[in-house]
C-alpha cells in the first residue's frame, strides 16, 4: 500500500526557513516523479514543485529561487527546503506521487504558518 | 501558464440528482486533464484521469468527458457522501495548474 507521511510544518516568522519531509512507503520514490502541492487556508490547490525520476526539478514561479525540492533515495524520502518564507506561503503542503502525469497518491499534509 | 476555469463555483444538489461540472482551459491541452475530489479536512483523491478514464476504485457514477479546451465531470445519481469540492488539473504544460474548485453541497 502506498503511504506518504509529511512532517516538518509549523509556525515560522517571515524571512525564516523550514524543511518539510515526506516519508514514502509501498513504492520507490526515485522511480517516480514526486511533487509538492499546497493549499492556503480556505483556498484551492496550487502545484509547487516536482522532481522527476531522472533528477530534473521544476518550480512554480511563486517559489522559484526560494524553495528547493530534493530526495534521499536511501531513506525513500522527499524534501522541500523553504527559504525566505512569506505570509503568502502559509498553507497545507501535500506530498504527492505522480504517475503518468496525474497525481495518484496524496499525503495527509503538513501545515506551514508564516506569521510574526 | 494554462488557466483552468471551473463552473459553477458552488452547487447545491438533491440526492439522486445529476451533477455536471465543467472545466475550460485557456489553451488546448488535448486530454491531459484530471479530476480530484476533496472532502472537508481530507486530502484530494483522484477520480478521473486523462479526461475520461476512471481511476481504480472510483464509483461508476463518476464519469468524465472532453478534449482540447472543454471538459466535463458528471456525477450520476448524487449520494450524500459526494459532498465535496471538485478540482480539475492539467498536466499538459508546466507549470501544472488546477481549476479554482467547485463545491458540491447536498440539500
Amino acid at each position: 500500500e502506498v503511504q506518504l507521511v509529511e512532517s516538518g510544518g509549523g509556525l515560522i516568522q517571515p524571512g525564516g526557513s523550514l524543511r518539510l519531509s515526506c516519508a514514502a512507503s509501498g513504492f520507490i520514490v526515485s522511480n517516480s516523479y514526486m511533487n509538492w502541492v499546497r493549499q492556503a487556508p480556505g483556498k484551492g490547490l496550487e502545484w509547487v514543485s516536482v522532481v522527476y525520476s531522472g533528477g530534473s526539478t521544476y518550480y512554480a514561479d511563486s517559489v522559484r529561487g526560494r524553495f528547493t525540492i530534493s530526495r534521499d533515495n536511501s531513506k525513500n524520502t522527499l524534501f522541500l527546503q523553504m527559504n525566505s518564507l512569506r505570509a503568502e506561503d502559509t498553507a497545507v503542503y501535500y506530498c504527492v506521487r505522480g504517475s503518468n502525469y496525474y497525481f495518484d497518491s496524496w499525503g495527509q499534509g503538513t501545515l506551514v504558518t508564516v506569521s510574526s | 501558464e494554462i488557466v483552468l476555469t471551473q463552473s459553477p463555483d458552488f452547487q447545491s444538489v438533491t440526492p439522486k440528482e445529476k451533477v455536471t461540472i465543467t472545466c475550460r482551459a485557456s489553451q488546448s491541452i488535448a486530454n491531459t486533464l484530471h479530476w480530484y475530489q476533496q472532502k472537508p479536512d481530507q486530502s484530494p483523491k483522484l477520480l478521473i484521469k486523462y479526461a475520461s478514464q476512471s481511476f481504480s476504485g472510483v464509483p461508476s457514477r463518476f464519469s468524465g468527458s472532453g478534449s482540447g479546451t472543454d471538459f466535463t465531470l458528471t456525477i450520476n445519481s448524487l449520494e450524500a457522501e459526494d459532498a465535496a469540492t471538485y478540482y480539475c488539473h492539467q498536466s499538459g504544460t508546466l507549470p501544472w495548474t488546477f481549476g479554482q474548485g467547485t463545491k458540491v453541497e447536498i440539500k
